[in-house]
């Protein structure tokens, strides 16, 4: 079974720039989640996406947006780029079947912003 | 608001000398404790879950425990290849699957 799949694996923008990041759940996953990582915030929840209807947002600017197509694919976007959101973005998709489902990573998009 | 505490933030390790990372929680109403594993630029590989006080799980050199407030992993007669940074994160009883996380674990073992 194929993974998680994110793309691109690398990004650099500039200030000011929009950005749009793609994640492809494992198939069959109706769920799947956004994190950011940096050195000094960890991982940070983004949002969650389920069957397209975004269930949860996390404390982050609404610079960023997401959205779940009809196929679970899940694309993200960061408009008006800051250097602050250089970061590690990470797509989980889960299986709902499960009591605990676990998360399911991609390698991740590294995006720099210069 | 959940809030999970690692320590310590880096462990240094000789290959063989056996350790145990802690994770401290808070969570109204756990859903499930998780272990994760991250090597520097990929995406963290799951480990475990636990869900209730009491429980403990293994794999390979790798023991998770958990009680109401906090889990151990302990790593047996660790080697150079369990070098990585251990990530715990918790999952409250709500509608959707948010993960809070922990800051991690950097380990080092050195052969």
């Amino acid at each position: 079974k194929a993974g998680v799949t994110q793309t691109p694996r690398y990004l650099i923008k500039t200030r000011g720039q929009q950005v749009t990041l793609s994640c492809s759940p494992i198939s069959g996953h109706r769920s799947v989640s956004w994190y950011q990582q940096t050195p000094g915030q960890g991982l940070q929840f983004l949002f969650e996406y389920f069957s397209e209807t975004q269930r949860n947002k996390g404390n982050f600017p609404g610079r960023f947006s997401g959205r779940q197509f009809s196929n679970s694919r899940s694309e993200m976007n960061v408009s008006t780029l800051e250097l602050g959101d250089s970061a590690l973005y990470l797509c989980a998709s889960y299986d709902p079947g499960q009591g605990a489902p676990e998360a399911f990573f991609g390698q991740g998009t590294r995006l720099t912003v210069v | 608001e959940d809030q999970v505490t690692q320590s310590p933030e880096a462990l240094r390790l000789q290959e063989g000398e056996s350790s145990s990372l802690n994770c401290s929680y808070t969570v109204s109403g756990l859903r499930g404790l998780f272990w994760y594993r991250q090597d520097p630029g990929k995406g963290p590989e799951f480990l475990f879950t636990l869900y209730s006080a009491g429980e403990e799980k293994e794999k390979e050199r790798l023991k998770a425990t958990l009680t109401k407030k906090e889990s151990f992993l302990h790593i047996t007669a660790p080697k150079p290849e369990d070098s990585a940074t251990y990530l715990c994160a918790v999952q409250a009883e709500t509608n959707d699957y948010k993960l809070s996380f922990g800051a991690g674990t950097t380990v080092t073992v050195r052969a």
